[in-house]
């Protein structure tokens, strides 16, 4: 089974911390991705990468910055937390040949006060 | 618009009812069409994908492409408790390296 995992559950942080998510992943994909979900807007995508230290901007890439030094691990760093960043935060991987089937992590919901 | 529009309900339903989910998209190059189901707190897990139009079948569950009106369906037969959660479809284009999903319909079956 593929298994997709988050460094963490539940963060809490404060504005103006600098904050990393990490996610690894088991069943060396070549694809790796960042969602952010909100109530009303769904999964919007935030950065995803096809490599290792490749990466491309998604949708809402603003705030965020993100880093793929090996092929199983992809972080999402918060450069600089915001209320506004407050949100659940997905992981997905893929593989390149099967990209009808993303596999998600179980989420971090992070609140920054 | 949004590429891919979906009624974010809530739907309430008796068990045993058959469900049936929406959703729309606009890009007439999508390929792909999945659906995701999410329980509350965790992360989507991918339940069905179809590609091209037509039915695709897997126990309870039926998803259903209409290219011509762009339309995804997913029904549920003799729904079950346990298949309250949020579903989310979601598209893409073949080679393309993102997703594009829809708001997501929260549904819960009432025993």
């Amino acid at each position: 089974d593929v298994k997709v995992t988050q460094s963490s559950r539940y963060l809490v942080k404060r504005t103006g911390e600098k904050v990393f998510l990490e996610c690894v992943q088991d069943m060396d994909h070549e694809n790796m991705f960042w969602y952010r979900q909100d109530p009303g807007l769904g999964l919007r995508l935030i950065y995803f990468s096809y490599d290792v230290k490749m990466k491309e901007k998604g949708d809402i890439p603003e705030g965020y910055s993100v880093s793929r030094e090996k092929k199983e691990r992809f972080s999402l760093i918060l450069e600089s937390a915001s209320t506004n960043q407050t949100s659940m935060y997905l992981c997905a991987s893929e593989r390149t040949s099967r990209q009808e089937t993303q596999y998600f992590g179980p989420g971090t919901r992070l609140l920054v006060l | 618009q949004k590429e891919v529009e979906q009624d974010p309900g809530p739907l309430s339903v008796p068990e045993g009812a058959i469900v049936s989910l929406n959703c729309t998209y606009s890009n007439s190059a999508f390929q792909y069409f999945m659906w995701y189901r999410q329980y509350s707190r965790k992360g989507p897990e991918l339940l069905m994908y179809t590609y091209s139009s037509g039915n695709k079948e897997d126990g309870r569950f039926t998803a259903q492409v209409d290219k011509s009106s762009k339309y995804i369906s997913l029904f549920i037969r003799d729904s079950q408790p346990s298949d309250s959660a949020t579903y989310l479809c979601a598209s893409h284009i073949q080679g393309a390296q993102k997703l594009v999903f829809g708001q997501g319909t929260r549904l819960t079956i009432n025993p």
